[in-house]
Protein backbone atom coordinates (compact mmCIF):
# COMPACT_ATOMS: atom_id res chain seq x y z
CA UNK A 1 0.00 0.00 0.00
CA UNK A 2 1.29 2.90 -1.24
CA UNK A 3 1.67 5.74 1.68
CA UNK A 4 -0.35 8.45 -0.46
CA UNK A 5 -2.28 7.39 -3.21
CA UNK A 6 -4.20 9.96 -5.91
CA UNK A 7 -6.14 8.79 -8.82
CA UNK A 8 -3.15 9.42 -12.07
CA UNK A 9 -6.18 10.57 -14.28
CA UNK A 10 -6.01 12.52 -16.29
CA UNK A 11 -9.00 14.24 -14.74
CA UNK A 12 -10.65 16.41 -18.09
CA UNK A 13 -12.84 19.34 -16.65
CA UNK A 14 -14.89 22.09 -18.41
CA UNK A 15 -13.46 25.42 -18.25
CA UNK A 16 -16.09 26.97 -15.03
CA UNK A 17 -16.73 23.93 -13.68
CA UNK A 18 -15.52 22.63 -10.11
CA UNK A 19 -12.93 20.36 -10.18
CA UNK A 20 -12.72 17.48 -7.07
CA UNK A 21 -9.21 15.92 -6.60
CA UNK A 22 -9.14 13.34 -4.20
CA UNK A 23 -5.72 11.66 -2.03
CA UNK A 24 -5.80 8.81 1.14
CA UNK A 25 -3.08 8.64 3.25
CA UNK A 26 -1.88 5.52 5.23
CA UNK A 27 -0.49 6.85 8.54
CA UNK A 28 -2.77 7.74 11.11
CA UNK A 29 -0.55 9.45 12.81
CA UNK A 30 0.20 12.16 10.00
CA UNK A 31 -0.61 15.96 11.55
CA UNK A 32 0.09 18.39 8.32
CA UNK A 33 -1.36 18.19 4.07
CA UNK A 34 -0.90 20.06 1.88
CA UNK A 35 -1.75 20.46 -1.78
CA UNK A 36 0.98 21.42 -4.62
CA UNK A 37 0.55 22.55 -8.01
CA UNK A 38 2.85 21.62 -10.65
CA UNK A 39 3.51 22.72 -14.36
CA UNK A 40 5.20 20.82 -16.75
CA UNK A 41 8.98 20.93 -16.54
CA UNK A 42 8.64 23.05 -13.11
CA UNK A 43 8.67 22.55 -9.75
CA UNK A 44 6.30 22.10 -7.42
CA UNK A 45 4.38 25.09 -6.31
CA UNK A 46 2.57 25.07 -2.60
CA UNK A 47 -1.27 25.58 -2.86
CA UNK A 48 -2.66 24.74 0.14
CA UNK A 49 -2.04 23.64 4.00
CA UNK A 50 -4.78 22.38 5.75
CA UNK A 51 -4.00 20.89 9.73
CA UNK A 52 -7.55 20.44 11.45
CA UNK A 53 -10.99 18.99 10.00
CA UNK A 54 -12.70 20.38 7.98
CA UNK A 55 -12.78 22.57 5.09
CA UNK A 56 -10.32 25.52 4.60
CA UNK A 57 -10.79 28.15 1.85
CA UNK A 58 -8.58 30.22 -0.18
CA UNK A 59 -9.94 31.80 -3.15
CA UNK A 60 -10.99 29.28 -5.74
CA UNK A 61 -9.64 26.68 -3.71
CA UNK A 62 -11.07 24.90 -0.93
CA UNK A 63 -9.31 21.78 0.91
CA UNK A 64 -10.94 19.06 2.96
CA UNK A 65 -9.52 17.20 5.32
CA UNK A 66 -11.24 14.13 7.36
CA UNK A 67 -8.52 12.32 9.45
CA UNK A 68 -10.79 9.65 10.75
CA UNK A 69 -11.14 8.68 7.07
CA UNK A 70 -7.57 9.59 5.85
CA UNK A 71 -8.94 11.14 3.52
CA UNK A 72 -8.13 14.76 1.53
CA UNK A 73 -9.44 16.56 -1.30
CA UNK A 74 -9.05 19.71 -2.93
CA UNK A 75 -11.98 21.35 -4.58
CA UNK A 76 -11.37 24.23 -7.46
CA UNK A 77 -14.09 25.85 -8.28
CA UNK A 78 -14.71 28.39 -11.49
CA UNK A 79 -11.58 26.43 -13.06
CA UNK A 80 -9.82 27.95 -15.42
CA UNK A 81 -7.53 27.09 -18.35
CA UNK A 82 -4.21 27.41 -16.31
CA UNK A 83 -5.55 25.41 -13.92
CA UNK A 84 -4.26 22.56 -16.34
CA UNK A 85 -1.57 21.49 -14.14
CA UNK A 86 -1.05 18.07 -12.40
CA UNK A 87 -1.79 18.38 -8.85
CA UNK A 88 0.35 16.26 -5.85
CA UNK A 89 -1.29 15.43 -2.79
CA UNK A 90 1.68 15.38 0.25
CA UNK A 91 1.40 14.55 3.96
CA UNK A 92 3.75 15.41 6.82
CA UNK A 93 4.46 12.51 8.80
CA UNK A 94 7.46 13.51 11.01
CA UNK A 95 7.21 13.76 14.62
CA UNK A 96 9.45 17.07 16.46
CA UNK A 97 12.35 17.86 14.18
CA UNK A 98 12.83 15.00 11.91
CA UNK A 99 9.33 16.38 9.72
CA UNK A 100 9.53 14.19 6.02
CA UNK A 101 7.14 14.90 3.58
CA UNK A 102 5.60 12.26 1.97
CA UNK A 103 3.93 13.15 -1.93
CA UNK A 104 1.44 10.62 -3.76
CA UNK A 105 2.20 10.34 -7.70
CA UNK A 106 -0.34 13.26 -8.85
CA UNK A 107 -3.25 13.99 -10.64
CA UNK A 108 -3.07 15.34 -13.84
CA UNK A 109 -5.96 18.38 -15.09
CA UNK A 110 -6.90 19.44 -17.81
CA UNK A 111 -9.74 22.35 -18.20
CA UNK A 112 -11.27 21.64 -21.49
CA UNK A 113 -12.31 25.28 -22.71
CA UNK B 1 12.33 37.14 2.96
CA UNK B 2 13.29 33.68 1.80
CA UNK B 3 14.39 32.23 -0.96
CA UNK B 4 16.08 28.89 -2.09
CA UNK B 5 18.71 28.70 -4.89
CA UNK B 6 19.47 25.64 -6.86
CA UNK B 7 21.80 24.82 -9.45
CA UNK B 8 22.45 23.88 -12.50
CA UNK B 9 18.74 24.13 -13.60
CA UNK B 10 20.05 21.18 -16.25
CA UNK B 11 22.99 19.20 -16.63
CA UNK B 12 24.06 16.29 -19.18
CA UNK B 13 26.71 13.73 -17.66
CA UNK B 14 27.98 10.60 -18.97
CA UNK B 15 27.36 7.52 -17.37
CA UNK B 16 30.17 6.90 -14.50
CA UNK B 17 30.76 10.38 -13.96
CA UNK B 18 30.84 12.37 -10.47
CA UNK B 19 28.14 14.59 -9.85
CA UNK B 20 27.37 17.42 -7.18
CA UNK B 21 24.05 19.28 -7.05
CA UNK B 22 23.90 22.50 -4.32
CA UNK B 23 21.09 24.36 -2.91
CA UNK B 24 21.27 26.79 -0.62
CA UNK B 25 19.05 29.09 1.41
CA UNK B 26 18.57 32.90 2.23
CA UNK B 27 16.69 34.41 4.99
CA UNK B 28 16.45 31.67 7.42
CA UNK B 29 18.75 29.88 9.75
CA UNK B 30 18.47 26.07 10.71
CA UNK B 31 15.69 24.70 8.45
CA UNK B 32 14.99 21.49 7.35
CA UNK B 33 16.17 20.65 3.90
CA UNK B 34 15.28 17.71 1.83
CA UNK B 35 16.09 16.28 -1.63
CA UNK B 36 13.64 14.39 -3.86
CA UNK B 37 13.53 12.89 -6.80
CA UNK B 38 10.96 12.87 -9.48
CA UNK B 39 11.68 10.40 -12.75
CA UNK B 40 9.53 11.01 -15.64
CA UNK B 41 5.78 11.05 -14.95
CA UNK B 42 6.35 10.21 -11.94
CA UNK B 43 5.87 11.51 -7.95
CA UNK B 44 8.40 12.65 -6.04
CA UNK B 45 10.64 10.06 -4.18
CA UNK B 46 12.36 11.36 -1.15
CA UNK B 47 15.60 11.03 -0.82
CA UNK B 48 17.40 12.79 1.91
CA UNK B 49 16.62 15.08 4.87
CA UNK B 50 18.82 17.27 7.18
CA UNK B 51 17.37 18.44 10.36
CA UNK B 52 20.63 20.03 11.10
CA UNK B 53 24.35 20.41 10.23
CA UNK B 54 26.36 17.41 9.82
CA UNK B 55 22.93 15.46 10.19
CA UNK B 56 21.97 13.43 7.44
CA UNK B 57 18.74 10.88 7.20
CA UNK B 58 18.64 8.59 3.94
CA UNK B 59 15.59 7.23 2.90
CA UNK B 60 16.82 5.20 -0.43
CA UNK B 61 19.70 3.07 -0.35
CA UNK B 62 21.45 4.00 -3.61
CA UNK B 63 24.25 5.47 -5.75
CA UNK B 64 23.57 8.94 -4.04
CA UNK B 65 24.90 10.62 -0.87
CA UNK B 66 24.31 14.18 0.61
CA UNK B 67 26.06 16.39 2.78
CA UNK B 68 24.94 19.87 4.88
CA UNK B 69 28.31 21.38 5.59
CA UNK B 70 26.40 24.74 6.92
CA UNK B 71 23.46 25.46 8.58
CA UNK B 72 21.78 26.64 4.85
CA UNK B 73 23.46 24.51 1.89
CA UNK B 74 22.46 21.15 1.17
CA UNK B 75 24.50 19.45 -1.20
CA UNK B 76 23.89 15.87 -3.17
CA UNK B 77 26.62 13.79 -4.74
CA UNK B 78 27.48 10.68 -6.55
CA UNK B 79 30.86 9.04 -6.99
CA UNK B 80 29.47 6.97 -10.33
CA UNK B 81 26.25 7.94 -12.01
CA UNK B 82 23.95 5.41 -13.58
CA UNK B 83 21.21 5.79 -16.36
CA UNK B 84 18.75 4.86 -13.52
CA UNK B 85 20.11 8.54 -11.84
CA UNK B 86 18.51 10.57 -14.69
CA UNK B 87 15.63 12.61 -13.28
CA UNK B 88 14.71 15.67 -12.01
CA UNK B 89 15.82 16.51 -8.48
CA UNK B 90 14.56 18.69 -6.35
CA UNK B 91 15.85 20.52 -2.83
CA UNK B 92 13.36 21.74 -0.46
CA UNK B 93 13.32 23.65 2.47
CA UNK B 94 10.96 23.38 5.77
CA UNK B 95 10.79 26.61 8.33
CA UNK B 96 9.34 24.85 10.73
CA UNK B 97 9.07 20.87 11.96
CA UNK B 98 5.40 19.59 10.73
CA UNK B 99 4.40 22.35 8.21
CA UNK B 100 4.94 22.40 4.29
CA UNK B 101 8.03 23.02 2.13
CA UNK B 102 9.26 24.73 -0.39
CA UNK B 103 10.82 23.82 -3.56
CA UNK B 104 13.88 25.17 -5.64
CA UNK B 105 13.66 25.12 -9.40
CA UNK B 106 14.22 21.67 -9.83
CA UNK B 107 17.92 20.47 -11.95
CA UNK B 108 17.48 18.01 -15.03
CA UNK B 109 19.88 15.51 -14.54
CA UNK B 110 20.74 13.25 -17.84
CA UNK B 111 22.96 10.74 -17.47
CA UNK B 112 23.80 9.19 -20.94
Amino acid sequence: QKEVEQNSGPLSVPEGAIASLNCTYSDRGSQSFFWYRQYSGKSPELIMSIYSNGDKEDGRFTAQLNKASQYVSLLIRDSQPSDSATYLCAVNRGYSSASKIIFGSGTRLSIRP
Amino acid sequence: SQTIHQWPATLVQPVGSPLSLECTVEGTSNPNLYWYRQAAGRGLQLLFYSVGIGQISSEVPQNLSASRPQDRQFILSSKKLLLSDSGFYLCAWMPQPNTEAFFGQGTRLTVV
